[in-house]
């Protein structure tokens, strides 16, 4: 199995910094590659698929960037309504398999 | 609008049996891969299983192969997972997730149902 790592577990930061999250895959995996964030007491909703394509409807601060096996999360400008926590999610092969989560909290 | 529904879910005790369902709304369901990932109390997600509908094959996580079975009804555009032989480490929120053509990515997910395994 495909073994997702991230970094770090969690972190806290001020509304308006950049934050950047990072994933490692144990293997290459391209370009697939997910993004997922889970509000307190909600389901996962998709941010970003294939690396660094945006879901329709997620704001433009958020972008994801790599390929092969190291992978970044960045938001530009955190906002309140970002507080949440992140998982990354290898869509190369099953099973699927998730990172074990970045939980963001607002400073 | 997109929707998934999950139900079934309850207190069942070890070794016991539930079949969990998700009814879906707003797109053509027989078209899209669908999966089921689950979230044990305060951890993370973990993916369960998932039905291609490119191929009609099945994918388990190795957790809970030869235990569980998903299906689905197109007639009824309902997902089912048919978990068998339960255990305690088997709690957790179960989501249905929908793919596209290949299981791989989740693009919409259900609010979840609680399945909680205890004697």
């Amino acid at each position: 199995d495909i073994q997702m790592t991230q970094s770090p577990s969690s972190l806290s930061a001020s509304v308006g910094d950049r934050v950047t999250i990072t994933c490692r895959a144990s293997q290459s995996i391209s370009n697939y590659l997910n993004w997922y964030q889970q509000k307190p007491g909600k389901a996962p909703e998709l941010l970003i698929f294939a690396a660094s394509s945006l879901q329709s409807g997620v704001p433009s601060r958020f972008s994801g960037s790599g390929s092969g096996t190291d992978f970044t999360l960045t938001i530009s400008s955190l906002q309140p309504e970002d507080l949440a926590t992140y998982y990354c999610q290898q869509s190369y092969t099953t099973p699927l398999t998730f990172g074990g989560g970045t939980k963001v909290g607002i400073k | 609008e997109v929707q998934l529904v999950e139900s079934g879910g309850g207190l069942v005790q070890p070794g016991g049996s539930l079949r969990l369902s998700c009814e879906v709304s707003g797109f053509i369901f027989s078209t899209y891969s669908m999966n089921w990932v689950r979230q044990a109390p305060g951890k993370g997600l973990e993916w369960v299983s998932g039905l291609s509908v490119t191929d009609d094959k099945t994918h388990y996580a190795d957790s809970v192969k030869g235990r569980f079975t998903i299906s689905r009804d197109n007639s009824k555009n309902t997902l089912y997972l048919q978990m068998n032989s339960l255990r305690a480490e088997d709690t957790a929120i179960y989501y249905c997730a929908r793919a596209r053509a290949t299981v791989t990515t989740l693009f919409y997910w259900g609010q979840g149902t609680l399945v909680t395994v205890s004697s």
